[in-house]
């Protein structure tokens, strides 16, 4: 079946920082989505991607739907402290189903 | 933004009972929705597709007779733990999407149901 490989599997960086975290597919998908969440919840939409190519931004987070529609990336700005949690890519291929990468948790330091 | 209600957000039961999680799309109508199941520190694996007013689908190694998933509404959609055992004990995530069948249409979740079996 289809798999997403997401990296880096944790960061640890210091509060200020810019934040970049990738998934790669060997499949094509139709839609790359990137989700956050925190410890207890359930993800929460952050960027929704549907073109290839496309380059969209949602305050200081920035996601690209690669040309090969096999990768995407997810860039953080100038991270703060409200920034700490487990992201996730998300791909939908000709189903409706959506495949999750394996996350990344993000620790910032003060 | 479109809202997913999820209920119960923690339940501790004894093993050998039944448990029931509740599913609801507060501010629209949702034909398909699906359930998830997510161990610490692990993503989120599909564990069936809940298709309103039909069987749900279920992926590849998860119990139906188990798992029991009713979508009697366009808003609601529940998920029945029969018979747990401490093995069953996870967080379970809820997800709908907007529309009536469209592909294009991005994905809510619910705030999830951590089950611990004693």
């Amino acid at each position: 079946g289809q798999q997403l490989n997401q990296s880096p599997q944790s960061m640890f960086i210091q509060e200020g920082e810019d934040v970049s975290m990738n998934c790669t597919s060997s499949s094509i998908f139709n839609t790359w989505l990137w989700y956050k969440q925190d410890p207890g919840e359930g993800p929460v939409l952050l960027i929704a991607l549907y073109k290839a190519g496309e380059l969209t931004s949602n305050g200081r987070l920035t996601a690209q739907f690669g040309i090969t529609r096999k990768d995407s990336f997810l860039n953080i700005s100038a991270s703060i402290p409200s920034d700490v949690g487990i992201y996730f890519c998300a791909g939908q291929g000709g189903a409706q189903k959506l495949v999750f990468g394996q996350g990344t948790r993000l620790t910032i330091n003060p | 933004g479109a809202v997913v209600s999820q209920h119960p957000s923690r339940v501790i039961c004894k093993s050998g009972t039944s448990v029931k999680i509740e599913c609801r799309s507060l501010d629209f109508q949702a034909t398909t929705m699906f359930w998830y199941r997510q161990f610490p520190k692990q993503s989120l694996m599909l564990m069936a597709t809940s298709n309103e007013g039909s069987k749900a689908t279920y992926e590849q190694g998860v119990e139906k007779d188990k798992f029991l998933i009713n979508h009697a509404s366009l808003t609601l959609s529940t998920l029945t733990v029969t018979s747990a055992h401490p093995e069953d004990s996870s967080f379970y995530i809820c997800s709908a999407r907007p529309g009536l069948g469209g592909t294009n249409e991005k994905l809510f979740f619910g705030s999830g149901t951590q089950l611990s079996v004693l």
